[in-house]
């Protein structure tokens, strides 16, 4: 099964900060990496997928990049409400699995 | 717009199955080439994909719950079902359906794709 490491765990950012989010595969996905956010109490909302190609209603502050094994999402102008965790997940190359996830905190 | 609903009971004997069950609404089960799928999140050990089901009624599984999972669709009260047996306290989680926006599985691989849709998320706790 393919392991997502993402790095850092947790982050402390300010509103209108930018921040950038890594996602390391074990063996190369490719492109098929896809972004998610949750928020606590809610389920994971979808952000990117294929890397990089945003998902229909979420915001273009929100972009993705990579291939093969590194990923990254990044976050442009920060705001109130993009203070949550995010995970990445497979699509191809075993089992779908999910990053450990990154925890987007106020500074 | 699709939704969807999981019910079930919040909490379950360990040894016992866990049965939840996924209502669709805005959508169809049964609709060619649509999929369907349970994913579980837990303290201990994350986001854990459970299994995808293509409207055919075939079932993939995560290897590692394969021995004890069974998802299955009703059509004709359009929804969906995940069977868990012999639970532990290791499956105590929330419990997510899931649409799968895409799917594939040739010979050797699968393609799983992203999960676009989510339901609210249930807590099954598994008691001693």
């Amino acid at each position: 099964d393919i392991q997502l490491t993402q790095s850092p765990s947790s982050l402390s950012a300010s509103v209108g900060d930018t921040v950038t989010i890594t996602c390391r595969a074990s063996g190369s996905v490719s492109k098929y990496l896809n972004w998610y956010q949750q928020t606590p109490g809610r389920a994971p909302n979808l952000l990117i997928y294929l890397a990089s190609t945003l998902q229909s209603g979420v915001p273009s502050r929100f972009s993705g990049t990579g291939s093969g094994t590194d990923f990254t999402l990044t976050i442009h102008s920060l705001r109130p409400e993009d203070f949550a965790t995010y995970f990445c997940q497979n699509s191809f190359g075993g089992p779908p699995t999910f990053g450990g996830g990154t925890k987007v905190e106020i500074k | 717009q699709l939704q969807l609903q999981e019910s079930g009971p919040g909490l379950v004997k360990a040894s016992e199955t866990l049965s939840l069950t996924c209502t669709v609404s805005g959508g169809s089960v049964g609709t060619t080439r649509s999929f369907w799928g349970w994913i579980r999140q837990s303290p201990g050990k994350g986001l854990e994909w459970i299994g995808t089901i293509y409207y055919t009624g075939s079932a993939y599984y995560n290897p590692s719950l394969k021995s004890r999972v069974t998802i299955s669709l009703d059509k004709s009260r359009n929804l969906f079902s995940l069977d868990l047996k012999s639970v532990t306290a290791a499956d105590t989680a929330v419990y997510y359906c899931v649409r799968p926006a895409e799917f594939g599985c040739g010979e050797t691989m699968c393609y799983w794709g992203w999960f676009d849709t989510w339901g609210q998320g249930t807590l099954v706790s598994v008691s001693s």
